[in-house]
């Protein structure tokens, strides 16, 4: 089956520890998205690549790290820079910036 | 400031009723509009879009307006099935490019058989 996997779906974080939150596509996409999406709040784009190599920098970037070596993979790292982290995060792929976005189930971080 | 907005966080509605999901904007840039629908423990999955140089849009029972002056997109689901109970965002951006994309808050949708 083609689709976005997440994991973990629920992750801790301890006071100055930096998580990593992996996401992985094989539907072949070029772009990768991270959101993030916090109670009463719209997704929120975090980073974004539109191609291998290449990742932007969303709307909330503060406190966060990507990198894009693979196709069909878009690690998120949260650092302990990012002071509230809690969150749910969500990842997405698309064949394009203008094509409609796939989403992956997503991934609870609570920090401990 | 919250440019896309869906004031009422849930709805109720009986089955084979209309569903109608209601969604306001506030950036007079945004020019293409769509709509996603996520069950529990699920990502979101797309359902339909809108460009601003239509103002209804199709897809089977789900059907999507546009009101530009109002700065107003709603989603009718008709007939409603107990399958469409979900969370339902919208989403909104100047033209193509999901990375301009602002997202609602979600309108959680009950189908009451």
């Amino acid at each position: 089956d083609g689709g976005i996997t997440q994991s973990p779906k629920y992750l801790f974080r301890k006071e100055g520890q930096n998580v990593t939150l992996s996401c992985e596509q094989n539907l072949n996409h070029d772009a990768m998205y991270w959101y993030r999406q916090d109670p009463g709040q719209g997704l929120r784009l975090i980073y974004y690549s539109q191609i291998v190599n290449d990742f932007q920098k969303g709307d909330i970037a503060e406190g966060y790290s990507v990198s894009r070596e693979k196709k069909e993979s878009f690690p998120l790292t949260v650092t302990s820079a990012q002071k509230n982290p809690t969150a749910f995060y969500l990842c997405a792929s698309s064949w394009s910036a203008n094509e409609k976005l796939f989403f992956g189930s997503g991934t609870q971080l609570s920090v401990l | 400031d919250q440019q896309v907005k869906q004031n009422s966080p849930s709805l109720s509605v009986q089955e084979g009723r209309i569903s109608i999901l209601n969604c306001d904007y506030t950036n007079s840039m945004f020019d293409y509009f769509l709509w996603y629908k996520k069950y529990p423990a699920e990502g979101p999955t797309f359902l339909i879009s809108i460009s601003s140089i239509k103002d209804k849009n199709e897809d089977g029972r789900f059907t999507v307006f546009l009101n530009k002056s109002a700065k107003h997109l709603s989603l009718h689901i008709v007939p409603s099935q107990p399958g469409d109970s979900a969370v339902y965002f919208c989403a909104a951006g100047p033209g193509f490019g999901n990375e301009k994309l602002t997202f609602g808050t979600g309108t959680r949708l009950t189908i009451i058989p």
